[in-house]
């Protein structure tokens, strides 16, 4: 029952820019999208999130479309160190009651 | 300094047995959780904890108890294992209540059950 879906695969090369997509078409308005990657036999690890503006920070940027039905994380200059799987999930909030709802993510692999 | 600390990294043992895995954070955080990751790579929530007092049970079997002595711990308890219970398993905290507050997640503990 993921909210949210994604390619299943996608390429990049070494110092282009990845642009993974994802679909939320039924997110809610008080519903935060997020991202994480899971680099192999590793923890996932927070990259970014965002409610209804695009976000940057040191490892990404977020962009948002105006209906919120769809985001895109953009990793500006894609090292091989990137190379994981990412995933976009919907977060919603119950007072304490925090749930993630997981996909299986993209797999992104990024080329010498 | 390890934010999210699992122990151990590598479990394995016979069915009908009972294990425990161990988690400890040094952020500060007042929200913790257990979450399974099965082979086909889903992450499912099991358990989340708020200052020691569970918030979230996701129709986890009862042979699975949590257990949070403080809010920087958050143990769990697994009695009579089963085949199907090997899975990775990621301890994660946040600071919890309003906001928005990312997930750190531990490295994760592979337990297979033979």
């Amino acid at each position: 029952d993921a909210k949210t879906t994604q390619p299943p695969s996608m390429d990049c090369a070494e110092g282009r820019a990845a642009n993974l997509p994802c679909n939320h078409s039924t997110i809610s308005g008080n519903e935060y999208v997020y991202w994480y990657r899971q680099i192999h036999s590793q923890g996932p690890q927070y990259i970014i999130h965002g409610l209804k503006n695009n976000e940057t920070n040191e490892m990404a940027s977020l962009i948002i479309t105006e209906d919120r039905k769809s985001s895109t994380l953009i990793l500006p200059h894609a090292t091989l160190r990137d190379t994981a799987v990412y995933y976009c999930i919907a977060l919603f909030y119950a007072g304490n009651n925090r749930k993630l709802i997981w996909g299986l993510g993209t797999s992104l692999a990024v080329n010498p | 300094d390890t934010a999210v600390s699992q122990t151990p990294k590598y479990l394995v043992t016979q069915m009908g047995n009972d294990k425990s895995i161990k988690c400890e954070q040094n952020l500060g955080h007042d929200t913790m959780y257990w979450y399974k990751q099965d082979s086909k790579k889903f992450l499912k929530i099991m358990f989340s904890y708020n200052n020691k007092e569970l918030i979230i049970n996701e129709t986890v079997p009862n042979r699975f108890s949590p257990k949070s002595p403080d809010k920087a711990h958050l143990n769990l308890h697994i009695n009579s294992l089963e085949l199907g219970d090997s899975a990775v398993y990621f301890c994660a905290s946040s600071q919890g209540g309003q906001g928005d507050s990312p997930l750190h997640f531990g490295n994760g503990t592979r337990l297979t059950v033979t």
